[in-house]
């Protein structure tokens, strides 16, 4: 089966610019979808596709992708988006889908 | 708005079963998917399966493949989870979400299952 693998913790200072990043066989097939999940609350989908944002979501969070790594960037970090990150996509080999195994971001 | 509803917090015995429900408001139910993920204390998220309610056809990931099963009603817009033959380690988080091509877009809010002898 194939597995995402993501950094367990990065950090940034406030109002600087992180990328997280997701590496796996499937993103060179299927694009990376992003989440954010902050302690006790359900996961929120902040990227999905090429580069899109779901309504609500501020322009500051943007994903790229190239060859088997995605990326999520947070340009100009906000205390509040410290929290845990997700990727997740579909795995080619049977059609599950995958979890990146989360990345925890603190804003300093 | 897309609303995801979710049954309340469990508490089960080693060996038996429990069924989570996940009620949709706000979309057209069969046109989507709906995916179950759990997720253990202190852990990451883990893709369960998940069904579309249109075709009735589900998948199960390998490791859950023998103890669940996931169910929709489309009369009442809901999505049903059940996982047998519980243990300790099945003690988690779960929750369900619509999904588009792996792309889960809206989540309900959790329900806490708590397996203990």
């Amino acid at each position: 089966s194939s597995e995402l693998t993501q950094d367990p913790a990065v950090s940034v200072a406030l109002g600087q610019t992180v990328r997280i990043t997701c590496q796996g066989d499937s993103l060179r097939t299927f694009y990376a979808s992003w989440y954010q999940q902050k302690p006790g609350q359900a996961p929120v989908l902040v990227i999905f596709g090429k580069n899109n944002r779901p309504s609500g979501i501020p322009d500051r969070f943007s994903g790229s992708s190239s060859g088997n790594t995605a990326s999520l960037t947070i340009t100009g970090a906000q205390a509040e988006d410290e929290a845990d990150y997700y990727c997740n996509s579909r795995d080619t080999s049977n059609n599950h889908v995958v979890f990146g195994g989360g990345t925890k971001l603190t804003v300093l | 708005q897309v609303q995801l509803v979710q049954s309340g917090a469990e508490v089960k015995t080693p060996g038996s079963s429990v069924k989570v429900s996940c009620k949709a408001s706000g979309g057209t139910f069969s046109s989507y998917a709906f995916s179950w993920v759990r997720q253990a204390p202190g852990q990451g998220l883990e893709w369960m399966g998940g069904i579309i309610p249109i075709f009735r056809t589900t998948n199960y990931a390998q490791k859950f493949q023998d103890r669940v099963s996931i169910t929709t009603d489309e009369s009442t817009s809901t999505a049903y989870m059940e996982l047998r033959s519980l243990r300790s380690e099945d003690t988690a988080v779960y929750y369900c979400a619509r999904e588009k091509e792996a792309i889960l877009d809206y989540w309900g809010p959790g329900t806490v299952v708590t397996v203990s002898s």
